[in-house]
């Protein structure tokens, strides 16, 4: 079962900031927080990846709270190629367990 | 394109058949993964490799379906005696052992529909 929860779907307008939350409140002192997207009839394609510290890169930057319970994927400025399904995943980086645990993700919208 | 390819990428079938899905990692690349998903649901892992050793398998992968890489490059998913509960999207993954970044590469997936 994947180890984290966020919510089904969202919407954001063209243009501003889009926050997609996650929750992962069981998440281990060697696991790493993923997040992988998935835009309509292509493959997940990988964002961006953090382990306790807050990340930034030329996608995304990513927020993982204090106590690493919960982590908020940011894009900063929304376009409408940014919708999919973003999905929140947590796993040990450079462990011997080889695949992704996929949950549902979040459906995010971008409107004009 | 130095992506990874997936052949076919969409293939009709009857009930009982065998089919066989082909997958082009990064040339690079010495892991090999196959998730497959349902409409609605999120990838689900199938099976991995290091080089042509099948290192991983989810208990998804019932004896119907069989994985090989044969020379540690391309792999093939076979699935024998179809059902309506196999139609899927099967995507393969490459990664550089856990990757630079731990990042899985993903292609377009082999959309398989059981009549």
């Amino acid at each position: 079962d994947a180890k984290t929860t966020q919510p089904p779907s969202m919407d954001c307008a063209e243009g501003r900031a889009a926050n997609l939350p996650c929750n992962h409140s069981t998440i281990s002192g060697n696991e790493y927080v993923y997040w992988y997207r998935q835009i309509h009839s292509q493959g997940p394609q990988y964002i961006i990846h953090g382990l306790k510290n807050n990340e930034t890169n030329e996608m995304a930057s990513l927020i993982i709270t204090e106590d690493r319970k919960s982590s908020t994927l940011i894009l900063p400025h929304a376009t409408l190629r940014d919708t999919a399904v973003y999905y929140c995943i947590v796993r040990v980086y450079g462990g011997s367990q080889g695949n992704l645990i996929f949950g549902k993700g979040t459906k995010l919208s971008v409107k004009p | 394109d130095t992506g990874v390819s997936q052949d076919p990428r969409h293939k009709i079938t009857k009930r009982g058949q065998n089919v066989t899905f082909r997958c082009d990692p990064i040339s690079e690349h010495n892991r090999l993964y196959w998730y497959r998903q349902t409409l609605g649901q999120g990838p689900e892992f199938l099976t991995y490799f290091q080089n042509e050793a099948q290192l991983e398998k989810s208990r998804l992968l019932s004896d119907r379906f069989s994985a090989e890489r044969p020379k540690g490059s391309f792999s093939t998913l076979e699935i024998q005696r179809t059902e309506q509960g196999d139609s899927a999207m099967y995507l393969c993954a490459s990664s550089l052992g856990t990757g630079v970044t731990g990042e899985l590469f993903f292609g377009e997936g082999s959309r398989l529909t059981v009549l």
